[in-house]
This record gives structure tokens, sequence and C-alpha cells, in this order.
């Protein structure tokens, strides 16, 4: 699997947590990426995209203002750092390639579990 | 509400073939032939099977296949298989400021 996500957890409403996901077996650098999550029983929910540069980032209506996307080519690594956290925002968070081909999701990682509950 | 609507479950009996719907709006399905299909088994992450409307990933069975008409996208299984009992979720691209929409999923059931 080319793709590894870290960093979930418990957390109270209006935490903070920062999402990872380490890539491996392609040049990350040149894959803009995304994160979908989807809340226990529910559907995939496009979280939020960034093109290979970090030139062009996107956001859900649902988490503007309080979810930042980041990468590191470095490192090959997307990051998310999720502020003001909502119990809606209770999801497996999947980090997910930009395949390059028609908007479409190549390549996803298998998810870690956040939980927003006090 | 998600922003393409799929029928929330649908069955088939082995051998059979299924029809899955995704419909959205000219901004979506009906402007762009970026619409994507995943299959997702329960625990698991979702896979990629359809890209641009009607073409396969290499690796993925022919027995799968996508079309469109208007703002409706279709995915087709044929010769249904145990093996293919899973949901079902469709994206595509939008000129929204959302940039990608999914459906809220067809859990399919193999009877």
């Amino acid at each position: 699997v080319p793709l590894v996500e870290s960093g979930g957890g418990l957390i109270q409403p209006g935490g903070s947590l920062r999402l990872s996901c380490s890539a491996s077996g392609f040049t990350f650098s040149n894959y803009d990426m995304n994160w979908v999550r989807q809340a226990p029983g529910k559907g995939l929910d496009w979280v939020s995209y960034i093109d290979s540069s970090s030139g062009n980032i996107y956001y859900a209506d649902s988490v503007k203002g309080r979810f930042t996307i980041s990468r590191d080519n470095a490192k090959n690594s997307l990051y998310l750092q999720m502020n003001s956290l909502r119990a809606e925002d209770t999801a497996v968070y999947y980090c997910a390639r930009d395949g390059g081909s028609g908007w479409s999701l190549d390549y996803w990682g298998q998810g870690t579990l956040v939980s927003v509950s006090s | 509400q998600s922003a393409l609507t799929q029928p929330a479950s649908m069955s088939g009996s082995p051998g059979q073939s299924i029809t899955i719907s995704c419909t959205g709006t000219s901004s979506d399905v009906g402007g762009y032939n970026y619409v994507s299909w995943y299959q997702q088994h329960p625990g698991k992450a979702p896979k990629f099977m359809i890209f641009e409307v009607s073409n396969r990933p290499s690796g993925v069975s022919n027995r799968f296949s996508g079309s469109k008409s208007g703002n409706t996208a279709s995915l087709t299984i044929s010769g249904l298989q145990a093996e293919d009992e899973a949901d079902y979720y469709c994206s595509s691209y939008t000129n929204t400021n959302t940039l990608r929409v999914f459906g809220g999923g067809t859990k399919l059931t193999v009877l």
C-alpha cells in the first residue's frame, strides 16, 4: 500500500489534530493529493485537495476555515491540520492520490479514525 | 445530502447484470466526462474501478463498465459474482468551488 495515514485519535470538541499521510512507491512530488473522509456508516465525503506544487488548494465548505492541507515533497508526506473540531468531523480520514486521469482517485490509504467527543 | 444521487441499495443474483445510476447536474456529471466509480468492501479502503466515465484501470475486470447520458452516469456490472457484493460510489469533478463531489453510495447485495 503506497499511502499510510497516521495521527487519528479521540479528541474533545474544539480541539486540534494533525493527520499525516506517508507516501512510497511512486514519485510523490508529481501527483496532486486529497483527503476524503467517511463518517461511521455513511458515504464518502471529499475534504480537501492540493496540487503537486501546493499552488492550488481547495476545501469542502464544511471544513473551510478550520482545516488546512499541506504537503512536504521532500518528505513524501501529506498533512491535514484540523482545528475547531466538531462531533460531525468524526470519521475515518483517507488520503488519496489524484491519478491524473479525469479527476479520479487511483490510490487510497487504509485510513485513520478521528473521533470527536467529550 | 450528497451532491450526486445514487440508489441506496440494489440486489441481483449471481450471473445477472445490474446497473447503478448516479444523477448530478450540468455543473458536474452532465458538464464533464470526469465521472469515476469506486468499490468499497466493509472495513476496507475504496478501490478505483472506472475513470472518465467509461475507462477501466489496469487490473479491473471487464465485467465492470461505465456510461453516461445527460446528467446521469451509470455503472454496469455483468455476470454478478459473490465478491461484487460491496458499496459503490460515483464521483465527479464539479465547476463549483468544491471541486469534487461524491454520490451517497449504493449497497449492492448479491443474493
